[in-house]
């Protein structure tokens, strides 16, 4: 158990619907990281929040939009979803910014777009 | 933009024997370097990491990964597989404040 939870475990929705991905990060980090994961792309690097600011962005579709609450946890909002946006959707969280710092996963949210 | 290649999707070894994961990197400039492991219905654990301290990085679980600037590799060793070693392996890079990961390599290991 890394201390990282996310909810839901799984979600199933329709195309263009919305919905909200919940992560809590480990006691004391103050970073949190989201990332996708499916068959066709891997393990891609969504955005990055810092202690309530966005610290860095990688591949994150306009459709999608995160943030992170003064109690530190972070949501992950996906908008006008498509069946491509079916995947696996991990939280990390890490003390500090740094390149160097370790992450720790949580175990996912399993999303189905049907 | 930084890239990195995991040769070998799928690798097979025997009980007891040497694993070899392979990772290279694309960067001129030595990154920070990473090993995780998934197993099945899980989140990334890590299982080492390198930060320019020592060439070559131990890890948990008797897994270690040596940095080898002019090959621009970081590959996973282990000298003796266990069955619980079965699992989806993934190099990854922390460069500036972007990461990125290899593609995985999953590791199965016959009895």
């Amino acid at each position: 158990d890394s201390g990282v939870t996310q909810t839901p475990k799984h979600l199933i929705t329709a195309t263009g619907q919305r919905v909200t991905l919940r992560c809590s990060p480990r006691s004391g980090d103050l970073s949190v990281y989201w990332y996708q994961q499916s068959l066709d792309q891997g393990l891609q690097f969504l955005i990055q929040y810092y202690n309530g600011e966005e610290r860095a962005k990688g591949n994150i579709l306009e459709r999608f939009s995160a943030q992170q609450f003064p109690d530190l946890h972070s949501e992950l909002n996906l908008s006008s979803l498509e069946l491509g946006d079916s995947a696996l959707y991990f939280c990390a969280s890490s003390v500090g910014v740094a390149g160097v710092e370790t992450q720790y996963f949580g175990p996912g949210t399993r999303l189905l777009v049907l | 933009a930084q890239s990195v290649t995991q040769l070998g999707s799928h690798v097979s070894v025997s009980e007891g024997a040497l694993v070899l994961l392979r990772c290279n990197y694309s960067s001129s400039v030595p990154p920070y370097l990473f090993w995780y492991v998934q197993y099945p219905n899980q989140g990334l654990q890590l299982l080492l990491k390198y930060t320019s301290a020592a060439t070559l990085v131990k890890g948990i679980n008797g897994f270690e990964a040596e940095f080898k600037k002019s090959e621009t590799s970081f590959h996973l060793t282990k000298p003796s597989a266990h069955m619980s070693d079965a699992a989806e392996y993934f190099c990854a890079v922390s460069e500036g404040n972007q990461f990125y990961f290899g593609t995985g390599t999953s590791l199965t290991v016959i009895p």
